[in-house]
């Protein structure tokens, strides 16, 4: 069965600071992984995700993520976290491409100024 | 488009009264999923249906809990004899999928569900 592990539970950065939040994965084949992030009171809203191809994504709000087969590991990262990043990220799998999609049970990020 | 909506948004109720969510998806979109998300953990799978069909149930979806979408449009979530386990957020994502090609799930806002 797939299965995520997102290892911190909650995660504190400075604005202007880079992040990486970490995310590894169980599943025999290539899956399908994404991330999205959820705000307090809103849905989620994916944030990049990775099929094939190009092992670096790039997504929306200047994030990006690495798939790394070895690791088995698909790391979120941003460059300069900015105030309006603090939200809830969750990293996702979907094994077959068939959207049946098992979330990790997510990192809390605070932006402190 | 006005992306996926639920209703209602919030939703209390005592123990053992039947409850019903409603999900609309995005108008084209022949995929939809529900997932309950509880206080602290990821979203977790319940079911999907590709447009009327219910193709996939998880073990979570115990006999109390059914979900149809009579015609391949809105869905609705009905839970009979509410337990306080089963109160959590309960989320609504829609997806087009053609030729085998596999479109982002989009998810509504959510229902939050309060049994007491």
């Amino acid at each position: 069965a797939q299965s995520v592990t997102q290892p911190d539970i909650h995660i504190t950065v400075s604005e202007g600071a880079s992040l990486e939040l970490r995310c590894n994965y169980s599943y025999g084949a290539t899956p399908y992984l994404f991330w999205y992030v959820q705000s307090p009171g809103q849905g989620l809203q994916l944030l990049l995700k990775y099929f094939s191809g190009d092992t670096l994504v790039q997504g929306i709000k200047g994030f990006e993520a690495e798939f790394k087969r070895s690791q088995s590991s698909f790391n979120l990262r941003k460059p300069s976290v900015h105030w309006s990043d603090a939200a809830e990220y969750f990293c996702a799998v979907d094994s077959g491409g068939y959207q049946k999609v098992t979330f990790g049970t997510g990192t809390k990020l605070q932006v402190i100024p | 488009d006005t992306g996926v909506s639920q209703d209602p948004r919030h939703k209390i109720t005592k123990r053992g009264q039947n409850v019903t969510f409603r999900c609309d998806p995005i108008s084209e979109h022949n995929r939809l999923y529900w997932y309950r998300q509880t206080l602290g953990q990821g979203p977790e799978f319940l079911t999907y249906f590709q447009n009327e069909a219910q193709l996939e149930k998880s073990r979570l979806l115990s006999d109390r809990f059914s979900a149809e979408r009579p015609k391949g449009s809105f869905s609705t979530l009905e839970i009979q004899r509410t337990e306080q386990g089963d109160s959590a957020m309960y989320l609504c994502a829609s997806s087009l999928v053609t030729g085998g090609q596999v479109g982002e799930q989009y998810f509504g806002p959510g229902t939050r569900l309060t049994v007491t």
